[in-house]
């Protein structure tokens, strides 16, 4: 199976600071590039996502930045919030392309 | 609700029993997934399926486990004969499209074996 690293396993960042979380992937049959939030006891929800017909994609706080020699996409988010705290995972398409890869996490602390 | 609904939310099995768990996917949404996410790790795909067929089951184990998606209905990930290493969260999450795309996931369930 197609291995995501993901970098850092936690970070933790003070109020109005940028958070920065790095993935690196292997070969995939498809270019697709989610990054997903997940808070304790809930599932994963879809944060932001690029498809790397561009280097950059930007929803609000959030940046997804993308370097497809390199294999590597990173998460920006601006101006983080307490209520940004949570666990965020990358996922990459699996060798078939039907399902995905997912990084082993970064868990974000915010502080006020 | 027009979400990806999981039931039970948290289900408790002794060694040897079955679990059975139930995906109702999103409203519109004909392909479901289901990963497995074990304590202070990422989410590990199990098996892709469409209605009435596995697509792709590359990260089922081949013991045990068996998944349906059946034509009418939620799908079912079963897990026969429960082993304490089967305690985990497990989530499904369905598309619109194929897995080349935008997955949304449910709320999982928690499975705890004694």
């Amino acid at each position: 199976q197609q291995q995501v690293k993901q970098s850092p396993q936690s970070l933790i960042v003070q109020k109005g600071g940028i958070s920065i979380i790095n993935c690196a992937y292997e070969n995939t049959a498809f270019d697709y590039f989610p990054w997903y939030q997940q808070f304790p006891g809930k599932g994963p929800a879809l944060l932001i996502a690029i498809r790397p017909d561009v280097s950059e994609k930007k929803e609000g706080r959030f940046t997804i930045s993308f370097n497809k020699s390199a294999k590597q996409f990173s998460l920006h988010i601006m101006d983080s919030q307490p209520g940004d705290s949570a666990t965020y995972f990358c996922a990459a398409p699996t060798d078939s392309g039907y399902a995905l890869n997912f990084g082993k996490g970064t868990s974000l602390l915010v502080t006020p | 609700n027009a979400g990806v609904m999981q039931n039970p939310r948290h289900l408790v099995r002794r060694r040897g029993q079955e679990a059975r768990l139930r995906c109702s996917p999103m409203k519109g949404h004909s392909h479901v997934y289901w990963y497995r996410q074990l304590p202070e790790e990422g989410l590990k795909f199990m098996v892709y399926l469409q209605k009435e067929n596995i697509i792709d089951e590359s990260g089922m184990p081949k013991e045990r486990f068996s998944a349906e998606f059946p034509k009418e209905g939620p799908s079912i990930l079963r897990i026969q004969q429960v082993v304490r290493g089967d305690s985990a969260a497990y989530f499904c999450a369905s598309s619109a499209g194929t897995g080349r795309g935008e997955q949304f996931f449910g709320p999982g369930t928690r499975l705890t074996v004694l």
